[in-house]
């Protein structure tokens, strides 16, 4: 069973650039969650994908962007990057089943804006 | 709103010592309760979970105990490796429909000497 991968493992990026990064789910997933992770804190939610239709949305301005694939690969887009945009991005996927699913995470790819 | 609140870290133990890590959790509804592990340079991973008061989860000599009356989830250990030695996190997610996001804490960083 292949886990979540992603890439680039790491970016520079410069201010007003844009960025995709990429995520590949656990196989038999069907929802893909984003986290955006500063220095020192705790992951923070973007978004999920569900289906291929965003499912739901934390507190991210519109330049953050998604997509997911009928494949369940998923892209995170940013548009006019800023410095705090700096960031480890993790993604996590899941199977909806039950109350509770459990979100598997990749090990994030690490973006650094000058 | 949701929050997760974690001791400050970092935490140095020396091997064999016993571990706690406090997390304290604020959240409408019933969450379920997590505790997830980031090795240096590494993603996020699953460390236990618990779904209702007074479950208790366990993983690899850890243990939480779901407390709803103190709305708590500490993480416990016995006796510490040096490859314990990481970040852990503890996050509630909400149960039901509609419920997409893992809430984390800040994170404490555990150093363990031999």
């Amino acid at each position: 069973e292949t886990g979540v991968t992603q890439s680039p493992t790491h970016l520079i990026k410069t201010r007003g650039q844009q960025v995709t990064l990429r995520c590949s789910s656990q196989s038999g997933h069907n929802t893909v969650s984003w986290y955006q992770q500063a220095l020192g804190q705790g992951p923070q939610f973007i978004f999920q994908y569900y289906r291929e239709e965003e499912n739901g949305r934390g507190n991210f301005p519109p330049r953050f962007s998604g997509l997911q694939f009928p494949n369940y690969s998923s892209e995170l887009n940013v548009n006019a990057l800023e410095l705090d945009d700096s960031a480890l991005y993790l993604c996590a996927s899941s199977e909806v089943s039950g109350v509770t699913y459990e979100q598997y995470f990749g090990p994030g790819t690490r973006l650094t804006v000058t | 709103g949701n929050s997760v609140t974690q001791m400050e870290g970092p935490v140095t133990l020396s091997e064999e010592a016993f571990l706690t890590i406090n997390c304290t959790y604020t959240a409408t509804g019933y969450p379920s309760l997590f505790w997830y592990v980031q090795y240096p340079g590494e993603g996020l991973q699953l460390l236990l979970k618990a779904t209702k008061a007074d479950d208790k989860g366990s993983n690899k000599g850890f243990e939480a105990t779901y407390r709803k009356e103190t709305t708590s989830f500490h993480l416990e250990k016995g006796s510490v490796q040096v490859s314990d030695s990481a970040v852990y996190f503890c996050a509630l997610k909400l149960a039901g429909a509609g419920s997409y996001q893992l809430t984390f804490g800040k994170g404490t960083k555990l150093s363990v000497i031999p």
